[in-house]
């Protein structure tokens, strides 16, 4: 149980464009999630914090017309890179809280991550 | 400013040796405190977590974790490493049970047959 997908695993794509990634609970639902970026042989960095039906709340240095993210069900978080250059390639990673309570202590449940190369 | 810190960026241990990873924290209190391993294509999985009660944490896979007020630390440890415990390990806190959580850096395990 406490399953968290993410779609796709990875994309590549042109400077210029935008990417969507999706992030979803499978078998529980999750008022809060969460996106994370992780750069190679480093720690993950939380990006912002999603809550269903209503705005992100994004952590500081973290630009949120370039990530736009949408909470829009109990199952379902998009981040949106957009207008994506080279430097945004990275590993994204997104977690989410059971609202049913299996969150205990704080616990979150990660999806496998997502793989962003912009060329 | 809240932290977590781990000293060792990357460890090798022999297969059945045993294993003990650092964690030190920088909190006002005690901290809620986990450790998670992210293995290659999969994404992060919680092997214990700690908040109050009794220091020694007892986790899955057979890891354990020690919690010391003293030296604000949180290590994990396990009494023999198996090759398929090759992974990074993170170590996490968050204030309370509600706020955001903050990962150290990170610790690579390699294991050597």
């Amino acid at each position: 149980g406490a399953v968290v997908s993410q779609h796709p695993s990875w994309v590549i794509c042109k400077s210029g464009t935008s990417v969507k990634i999706e992030c979803r609970s499978l078998d529980f639902q999750a008022t809060t999630m969460f996106w994370y970026r992780q750069f190679p042989k480093q720690s993950l960095m939380l990006m912002a914090t999603s809550n269903e039906g209503s705005k992100a709340t994004y952590e500081q240095g973290v630009e949120k017309d370039k990530f736009l993210i949408n909470h829009a069900s109990l199952t379902l978080s998009t981040l949106t890179v957009t207008s994506a250059h080279p430097e945004d390639s990275s590993f994204y990673i997104c977690s989410a809280r059971d609202s049913g309570g299996r969150s205990s202590y704080n616990e979150q449940f990660f999806g496998p991550g997502t793989r962003l190369t912009v060329l | 400013a809240q932290s977590v810190t781990q000293p060792d960026i990357h460890i090798t241990v022999s297969e059945g040796a045993s294993l003990e990873l650092r964690c030190n924290y920088s909190y006002g209190a005690t901290p809620y405190l986990f450790w998670y391993v992210q293995s290659p294509g999969q994404g992060l999985q919680l092997l214990l977590k700690y908040f109050s009660g009794d220091t020694l944490v007892q986790g899955i896979k057979g890891f354990e974790a020690e919690f010391k007020r003293s030296q604000s630390s949180f290590n994990l440890r396990k009494p023999s490493v198996h090759w398929s415990d090759a992974a990074e390990y993170f170590c996490a806190a968050s204030k309370t049970s509600y706020d955001k959580v903050i990962f150290g850096p990170g610790t690579s395990l390699s294991v050597i047959p």
